[in-house]
């Protein structure tokens, strides 16, 4: 199993740009995670989807960040306008149902918004 | 809303044991989860506690107490391999897993 696949990997990009970070699940897994990390708040959940559909984006700090999962193999998070203060790694985890305390990471992907 | 709570850093030596702690408050508890994170990598699972007590697995073992709504991570006979961060996270049932703020464990020869 190739695991979750995240990218790109590495990302820097101006302040106002729109920013794409895209998600591959472990086939058949049910739930899909985006986390957000940073070293002052530490790894933030920042929506889930399960089967395709958004449960809870209580975590989405603002407007400009929405995310989608048009299928049970793709997930995308996308930031626009981008800004500094959104730099940090993004990581996507995935997990089936039943085993809520085993979700598998993504590499993550490092976004630095200068 | 939930919180966890659990030491920023903890230093020891190889061959030394470590406990590492986690108190939690949460509505809905299912169960205590804890992860290990190298430097630069990705959170990784290692042991689960949904009933009180102790889980071993190796040289890692987890206890879980519910009604005192705290937990551990014993780490025994530590490698240097073992430098690296490790979260608590807690499940509410059919959520996501809501993470601490890590501990950051530094082993030395």
């Amino acid at each position: 199993d190739a695991g979750v696949i995240q990218s790109p990997r590495h990302e820097v990009t101006e302040m106002g740009q729109e920013v794409t970070l895209r998600c591959k699940p472990i086939s058949g897994h049910d739930y899909l995670f985006w986390y957000r990390q940073t070293m002052m708040r530490g790894l933030e959940l920042l929506i889930y989807f399960n089967n395709n559909v958004p449960i809870d984006d209580s975590g989405m700090p603002e407007d400009r960040f929405s995310a989608k999962m048009p299928n049970a193999s793709f997930s995308t998070l996308k930031i626009q306008p981008s800004e500094p203060r959104d730099s940090a790694v993004y990581f996507c985890a995935s997990r089936s149902r039943g085993r809520e305390e085993t979700q598998y990471f993504g590499p993550g992907t490092r976004l630095l918004v200068l | 809303g939930q919180s966890l709570e659990q030491p920023s850093e903890v230093t020891a030596v190889e061959g030394a044991i470590v406990q590492i702690n986690c108190t939690y408050q949460t509505s809905g508890f299912y169960g205590l989860s804890w992860y290990q994170q190298h430097d630069g990598g990705a959170p990784t699972f290692l042991s689960y506690n949904a009933l009180d007590g102790l889980e071993e697995t190796g040289r890692f073992s987890s206890f879980l107490s519910r009604s005192d709504s705290y937990g551990y991570l014993l780490l025994q006979e530590l490698q240097m391999k073992d430098s690296a961060s490790y979260f608590c996270a807690v499940n509410q049932a059919g959520t996501a897993l809501i993470f601490g703020k890590g501990t950051t464990l530094s082993v030395s020869s």
